[in-house]
Order: C-alpha cells, then sequence, then structure tokens
C-alpha cells in the first residue's frame, strides 16, 4: 500500500498567519492528492482535490501545490474558523490511504 | 440534497460481529463507488473499504482484510459492512461516504455521512 506522511502532526498559528503543510507519498502518486479538513465532533470535509483543485466553496485562501513527491497545501492568511485538523489522502492506487492528520491550533 | 446516514454502531465484546448500514438519498446511489472510513478515539482517519458502482470489484484495508466485508444493495440505496472477530482496536467511529470521479486518479470523497461509534470491549 502507499504510504502517506504528513509533516507536522500540529502547528500553532495566528489569525492571519500563512501556514503550511506537507503529505509525502511511499511512491508516484502523480498529481492524486486531496486535502480534506476535519472539526472536532464533524465529518471530514473536502478542500482540494487532485493536488491543487479548490473544492466549491471552499474560500480561496486555501490552496494547494506539487513540488515532486511533496503536495502542499498553503492558508495564505489563516481564520479563526481555520483552527481543525488536515488530511491528505492519495487517490492514485484503489487502497485509499490517508496521512496521519495535521493539528492546526490557535497560538 | 446528498444524505448519508449509518446506523448499526454499538458496544460488542471482542470476538464479536457486528453489521453497520448506511442509507443513502439525493443522488443515484447506484452511479457512485462509496467507502467506509473509521477514525479511531483521538485518532486519524483510516480508509477501511471501497465498493464500486455495481457492487464490485472490493476492497479493503490490510487491517480488516479477512474479517470486514462491504456489500451494497442499490435497490434499496444501502451500504452495508460485516464486520467480524471485532477487536479492542476497531474501536471508532465508521463514516460512509460517496466517491466522487475516478476510482483511481482524480477520484475523491465528496459527501460524507456523520457517522456512527462502535466500541469493542469486554
Amino acid at each position: 500500500d502507499i504510504q502517506m506522511t504528513q509533516s507536522p502532526s500540529s502547528l500553532s498559528a495566528s489569525v492571519g498567519d500563512r501556514v503550511t503543510i506537507t503529505c509525502r507519498a511511499s511512491r508516484n502518486i502523480d498529481t492524486f492528492l486531496n486535502w480534506y479538513q476535519q472539526k472536532p465532533g464533524k465529518a471530514p470535509e473536502l478542500l482540494i482535490h487532485s493536488a491543487s483543485t479548490l473544492q466549491s466553496g471552499v474560500p480561496t485562501r486555501f490552496s494547494g501545490s506539487v513540488s515532486g513527491a511533496d503536495f502542499t497545501l498553503t492558508i495564505s492568511s489563516v481564520q479563526p474558523e481555520d483552527f481543525a485538523t488536515y488530511y491528505c489522502q492519495q487517490s492514485s492506487s484503489d487502497y485509499y490511504t490517508f496521512g496521519q492528520g495535521t493539528k492546526l491550533e490557535i497560538k | 440534497e446528498v444524505h448519508l446516514v449509518e446506523s448499526g454502531g454499538g458496544l460488542v465484546k471482542p470476538g464479536g460481529s457486528l453489521r453497520l448500514s448506511c442509507a443513502g438519498s439525493g443522488f443515484i446511489f447506484n452511479m457512485y463507488s462509496l467507502i467506509w472510513v473509521r477514525q479511531a478515539p483521538g485518532k486519524g482517519l483510516e480508509w477501511v473499504s471501497t465498493i464500486r458502482s455495481s457492487g464490485s470489484p472490493t476492497y479493503y484495508a490490510a487491517s480488516v482484510t479477512g474479517r470486514f466485508t462491504i456489500s451494497r444493495d442499490n435497490a434499496q440505496n444501502s451500504l452495508n459492512l460485516e464486520m467480524n472477530n471485532l477487536r479492542a482496536e476497531d474501536t471508532g467511529v465508521y463514516y460512509c461516504a460517496r466517491w466522487l470521479g475516478a476510482a483511481t486518479g482524480t477520484g475523491r470523497i465528496d459527501y460524507w455521512g456523520q457517522g456512527t461509534l462502535v466500541t469493542v470491549s469486554s
């Protein structure tokens, strides 16, 4: 199975900060990488698919990119509602593995 | 509006069995792959199983292979997960979800249920 490694596992930020979360696959997954946001007690929600395509309705402060084997989720200016846990997921194989998650906390 | 509603969670002893169900509405059920994702308390998301729109093929995480069986009834718009020989590490919230797009490649989860809690404990 493809292993997904996210970093960092947690980070603290202030409102207005620029935040970057990274995800790396154990083998080539092309651009087949999705990002989800999960708030406590809620189901996850899709933010970005295919590495960089913003899901309809998601604020444009969220963006995704890929450089080599590293996928990046960026929040350009963190807002209070963005404090949550973020997960990457690969869709390159039929075994849709997730990263371990990154918890974004208020500094 | 798309809705996915899970049911069947509860408390079960180690070695026991449980059947989860998920009722779908608001979309053409037989056109979509469906998946189960679980989340242990305080832990991350774990993909569990996938079933394609027609009912096959199916795929399982290594941690559940041989113990869990995914199935669907397209006439009833329902998804099921039969879980046998349950272990403490199977404890968690189980979400059913709809897979949009290509089976592999540009596909993604676009809708999730609210989840159902499974607790495996003696």
